[in-house]
């Protein structure tokens, strides 16, 4: 199996709909994260959860909003997005946070596109 | 917000080349990291680098973290076309935040 899974990999949403990505990781890791990688664009770490608290939220849009249901679980609920929220959006996990040494193992991406 | 400067944004170069990627910055980090990533792929860890001026290995590629820990280098010895891929560097000082560099688009012609 491998280690941090996401679903869909694809979606195409329009501006007054509802989804869900979701993420898995198989891997025992105790932090889970979301990023957001868009075109021409630096990676940007979106939400930070540890042993299933969130931990960092860095100014995010409420339309976008995390859950963490367990330490093997990470979902992020989408509503009324914009089209300049169309991006890749990237899970990763790590055994810990607070370890600047840390390896981020991260999952393949949903392509999200906003219409 | 600790802005990661990476260049060249773009590389093309011939198998058997060598070349060097560079990943700068005004602000000091515990921690350097690099990442690559595939197209459909997440970033997949390569490196970690914690020491001021410390030098690392992995068979063609060496990595080195400049004195000040404010920067640091990827160098690739007679690159591949396996090679290819976007190259990311990260670093961190809390472990909670990690900072990513604008990313090297390398691509390695057979």
């Amino acid at each position: 199996e491998t280690g941090v899974t996401q679903t869909p990999r694809h979606l195409v949403m329009g501006m007054t709909n509802k989804k869900s990505l979701k993420c898995e990781q198989h891997l025992g890791h105790n932090a889970m994260y979301w990023y957001k990688q868009s075109a021409k664009k630096p990676l940007e770490l979106m939400f930070v959860y540890s042993l299933e608290e969130r931990v960092e939220n860095n100014s995010v849009p409420s339309r976008f909003s995390p859950e963490c249901p367990n330490s093997s679980h990470l979902f992020l609920h989408l509503h009324t997005l914009q089209p300049e929220d169309s991006a890749l959006y990237l899970c990763a996990s790590s055994q810990t946070t607070g370890t600047p040494t840390d390896t981020q193992y991260f999952g393949p991406g949903t392509r999200l596109t906003v219409l | 917000t600790q802005l990661l400067e990476q260049s060249p944004q773009f590389l093309s170069i011939q198998e058997g080349e060598n070349l060097t990627v560079y990943c700068n910055s005004s602000s000091v980090f515990s921690s350097l990291q690099w990442y690559r990533q595939e197209p459909g792929e997440g970033p997949v860890l390569l490196v970690t680098v914690v020491t001021g001026g410390e030098v690392k290995k992995l068979k063609r590629l060496t990595f080195q973290f400049g004195d000040a820990r404010k920067d640091s280098s990827l160098h690739i010895t007679a690159a591949q076309p396996g090679d290819t891929g976007l190259y990311l560097c990260a670093g961190s000082n809390t472990g909670n935040q990690f900072y990513f560099g604008t990313g090297t688009s390398l691509t390695v012609i057979p």
